[in-house]
């Protein structure tokens, strides 16, 4: 099965911020990674899909990076409606679309 | 645009059954697999398993084979999953959503979810 982490667990920052989130894979999975954001009580939404390409509907300051086994989600100026946790995804394996643990982003 | 709407809260006891409905509305239903996630309290995100709404091909996480059976009725564009032999640590939020082949290249990715089913698995 592939292993997934991200990194930080959680961190806080302030309305504007710039914040990077990692996800790292046990095996090069290429470019299939998406990321979801989710606020309490909600289901999730679909941000970035195939690494970098942004779901249609989603703000610009959102953007995704990376390839192999090392991946980031970027968000430019941080927006009070960005406070959620965000989680990575593979879609390699389709046996197993694991998610990774999520990244909870907490106002500073 | 499609929407995914699910079935009610549930509770049960342990060693119950219990099916999660996942009705669609507004797409071709057979054009997309659904895919079911479940979130315990507190917890992440856990993928459970999917169904091919074509040909009803499934593919179910390793943890819940024996226990998972999802299965789509197209005369009405409901997904179902029924899990067994419930336990405690089955309570969670059951999430269906759309599995789409996004962009030229086809990235498979969940971009429509239903609203959530909580199951409670209590005595």
């Amino acid at each position: 099965d592939i292993q997934m982490t991200q990194s930080p667990s959680s961190l806080s920052a302030s309305v504007g911020d710039r914040v990077t989130i990692s996800c790292r894979t046990s095996q090069s999975i290429s470019t299939y990674l998406n990321w979801y954001q989710q606020k309490p009580g909600k289901a999730p939404k679909l941000l970035i899909y195939g690494a970098f390409n942004l779901q249609s509907g989603v703000p610009s300051r959102f953007s995704g990076s990376g390839s192999g086994t090392d991946f980031t989600l970027t968000i430019t100026s941080l927006q009070p409606e960005d406070f959620a946790t965000y989680y990575c995804q593979q879609s390699y394996s389709t046996l197993l679309f694991t998610f990774g643990p999520g990244t909870k982003v907490n106002i500073k | 645009q499609v929407q995914l709407v699910q079935s009610g809260a549930e509770v049960k006891k342990p060693g119950a059954s219990v099916k999660v409905s996942c009705k669609a509305s507004g797409d071709t239903f057979m054009s997309y697999g659904i895919t079911w996630v479940r979130q315990a309290p507190g917890q992440g995100l856990e993928w459970m398993g999917w169904i091919s709404a074509h040909n009803g091909n499934t593919n179910y996480a390793q943890k819940l084979q024996g226990r998972v059976t999802m299965t789509t009725d197209t005369s009405t564009s409901t997904a179902y999953m029924e899990l067994r032999s419930l336990r405690s640590d089955d309570t969670a939020v059951y999430y269906c959503a759309r599995k789409a082949s996004l962009g030229k290249f086809g990235q498979d990715a969940m971009d429509v979810w239903g609203q959530g089913t909580t199951v409670t698995v209590s005595s």
